[in-house]
């Protein structure tokens, strides 16, 4: 069974702190998104990666970088926490310009106090 | 450029109503469409998808067509249950890119 996980269902954090999101993927694909999604705006991309330590900014990138040091593996990095990142994080995948299907995680609900 | 325009939300069905939630479409050449569904507290999964003109994605009970001449992508049940309360979304992927666009979300409350 194909996969994407996430590193954590739930995480509370403070103002200030710096935070990982992790998500590690099993499929050998080339591209890996990290998405937030809120009540009302549905999915908003952060930052994608179509290769390692290769990335593109989203709609949404302020506030986030991003690492991908494996193929695999592809971080998310809230630089100094604030209450307004507090949403759902969803990691995704997929192979490179084709007509793939995205696979999601189960996704990382971030609360920052 | 591209964008996905899904009906507004939320939807309430009685068990065994006929169900279509609306999805069109803005894109520059021939996209793959997609609809996802996410089940309270988890990822979105792939429900069904098609990725030429005139396709029909199907599971689960779940149809849609990719209607190229109406740029639209509907997504319909003949009998929904309780257990497809969730959140639908219709997706769409440039066949020359890599990225995927979303639309907001429909949320779906099927009551028995």
């Amino acid at each position: 069974d194909v996969k994407v996980t996430q590193s954590s269902r739930y995480l509370v954090k403070r103002t200030g702190e710096k935070v990982f999101l992790e998500c590690v993927q099993d499929m050998d694909h080339e591209n890996m998104f990290w998405y937030r999604q809120d009540p009302g705006l549905g999915l908003r991309l952060i930052y994608f990666s179509y290769d390692v330590k290769m990335k593109e900014k989203g709609d949404i990138p302020e506030g986030y970088s991003v690492s991908r040091e494996k193929k695999e593996r592809f971080s998310l990095i809230l630089e100094s926490a604030s209450t307004n990142q507090t949403s759902m994080y969803l990691c995704a995948s997929s192979y490179v310009g084709g007509r793939g299907e995205a696979f999601f995680g189960q996704g990382t609900r971030l609360t920052v106090v | 450029g591209n964008s996905v325009t899904q009906m507004e939300g939320p939807v309430t069905l009685s068990e065994e109503a006929f169900l279509t939630i609306n999805c069109t479409y803005t894109a520059t050449g021939y996209p793959s469409l997609f609809w996802y569904v996410q089940y309270p507290g988890e990822g979105l999964q792939l429900l069904l998808k098609a990725t030429k003109a005139d396709d029909k994605g199907s599971n689960k009970g779940f149809e849609a067509t990719y209607r190229k001449e109406t740029t639209s992508f509907h997504l319909e049940k003949g009998s929904v249950q309780v257990s497809d309360s969730a959140v639908y979304f219709c997706a769409l992927l440039r066949n020359t890119g890599n990225q995927f666009y979303f639309g907001t979300g429909t949320s779906l409350t099927v009551i028995p």
